[in-house]
């Protein structure tokens, strides 16, 4: 298996502000990891793709000046909700891929969950 | 549009008795295919990945794919109410992102 952990795993913050999340991969290096959102009783949804040194890639509708990512090494990658409002208010669960011999495995972290009041 | 599709459930069986959730894609290229667990409230955990056609086993769990039909199944055998969970199909293709199906929420009923 890999490890990946998330930090930190719960946060309340008031509307207005900016929330960082970190997703680290502990045991291997990731070049790729992703960061998902999950609404309750919803599926995954795949907000970027985060590669290390390089911009991510955002999904269709997903705000990149409003979900600031940052991979500035090969064992993390942070998220960064700016400016925060209630309908912001989710799971927020990153993955790192981590590479095999016969591909590409993801590895999810526990996830964050993003409280605005 | 690559696709993967699962039977959203509930999926109710009985406690000892085997549970069978199913996946099917679209891309005939794909070359990966995985096994997500996530509990309520929870993230998703890896719980199998299978590569080649046929079966593969792993302690009550057993992945089986068949390329040919685009098909990939889990079964857990001596289902236990803790197995009670949504289970992912995640598809991958080689230098792409995975795509996850909507999950198959399973209930073993003690």
């Amino acid at each position: 298996g890999a490890v990946v952990s998330q930090h930190p795993s719960r946060v309340i913050c008031k509307s207005g502000t900016s929330v960082k999340i970190e997703c680290r991969s502990l045991d291997f290096q990731a070049t790729t990891m992703f960061w998902y959102r999950q609404f309750p009783k919803q599926s995954l949804m795949l907000m970027a793709t985060s590669n290390e040194g390089s911009k991510a890639t955002y999904e269709q509708g997903v705000e990149k000046d409003k979900f600031l990512i940052n991979h500035a090494s090969l064992t993390l990658s942070t998220l960064t909700v700016t400016s925060a409002h209630p309908e912001d208010s989710s799971f927020y669960i990153c993955s790192a891929n981590k590479r095999g011999g016969q591909g590409d495995t993801q590895y999810f972290g526990p996830g964050t969950r993003l409280t605005v009041l | 549009q690559k696709e993967v599709e699962q039977n959203s459930g509930p999926l109710s069986v009985p406690e000892g008795a085997i549970a069978s959730l199913n996946c099917t894609y679209s891309d005939r290229g794909s070359q990966s295919f995985f096994w997500y667990r996530q509990y309520s409230g929870k993230s998703p955990e890896l719980i199998m990945f299978i590569y080649s056609n046929g079966d593969k086993e792993d302690g009550r769990f057993t992945a089986q794919l068949n390329k040919a039909s685009q098909y990939v199944s889990l079964l857990i055998r001596d289902s236990q109410p803790s197995d009670s969970a949504t289970y992912l199909c995640a598809v991958g293709l080689y230098g792409q992102n995975f795509v996850f199906g909507p999950g198959t929420r399973l209930s073993v009923l003690p």
